[in-house]
């Protein structure tokens, strides 16, 4: 059964900490790696990866893939209070190689919480 | 449109009453997913639409969930004889093709069966 974990579940630091979020998945037909921040209903998109070792960056967040050993992380640097959110990874599949059919599996998110 | 609409936005309904939710995808976007968060909790997987293919339905919970899309467009989630578990936000997010391309989320549908 294909799956997405994420570590921490919940993680609460101090405005300025930089904090690293991890995801973990095992899947089959792998085709891409998703992070989104969901504050209140609606996910908000952030990066997606497909390639192994090469950064994303956006900011102050960036994010990096490892296809051999089957994991992401997010990092967020100089955190701010405005960062508190559920940090959500998800990976897209195909049903087989190549096709159309698939799903984006969700891991149940990491919430963080920065205190000022 | 510039994003994925959803509506209603709320939506409050008796047990056993059917509710409609509507989600319009982003123009152009061939795939379009269904999900379900309850509070505090993870999303769940639904139903997968992409192109013309046969949906993806291994998420739908029960019988009581049927979801199309009509045109390639438009995506309607319905839920009969709604049960108070039904209550939940849910969301409609849209790609342009596949699951290797980004997914944008709508801003959801809270649903309260009472």
């Amino acid at each position: 059964e294909d799956k997405v974990v994420q570590s921490p579940l919940s993680l609460v630091v101090h405005e300025g900490d930089t904090v690293t979020l991890n995801c973990s998945y095992e899947v089959t037909n792998f085709r891409s790696l998703l992070w989104y921040k969901q504050e209140k209903k609606a996910p908000t998109f952030l990066f997606m990866l497909t390639s192994s070792g090469i950064e994303k960056k956006s900011g102050r967040l960036s994010s990096i893939l490892d296809k051999k050993e089957l994991f992401s992380i997010l990092n967020i640097t100089a955190t701010q209070t405005g960062d508190s959110a559920v940090y959500l990874c998800a990976v897209g599949t195909s049903m087989n190689y190549g096709g159309s059919q698939g799903n984006l599996i969700f891991g149940k998110g990491t919430k963080l919480s920065v205190k000022p | 449109g510039a994003g994925v609409s959803q509506s209603p936005s709320n939506k409050v309904t008796e047990k056993g009453k059917d509710v409609e939710l509507r989600c319009d995808p982003i123009s152009g976007h061939t795939a379009l997913y269904w999900y379900r968060q309850s509070l505090g909790q993870g999303l769940e997987f639904l139903i997968y639409f992409q192109g013309n293919s046969a949906p993806d339905k291994s998420g739908l919970p029960s019988d009581r969930f049927s979801a199309e899309r009509t045109g390639g467009s438009v995506s309607t989630l319905t839920i009969q004889r709604t049960q108070q578990e039904d209550s939940a936000v849910y969301l409609c997010a849209s790609s342009l093709w596949a699951t290797n391309t980004e997914a944008f989320f709508g801003q959801g549908t809270r649903l309260t069966v009472v």
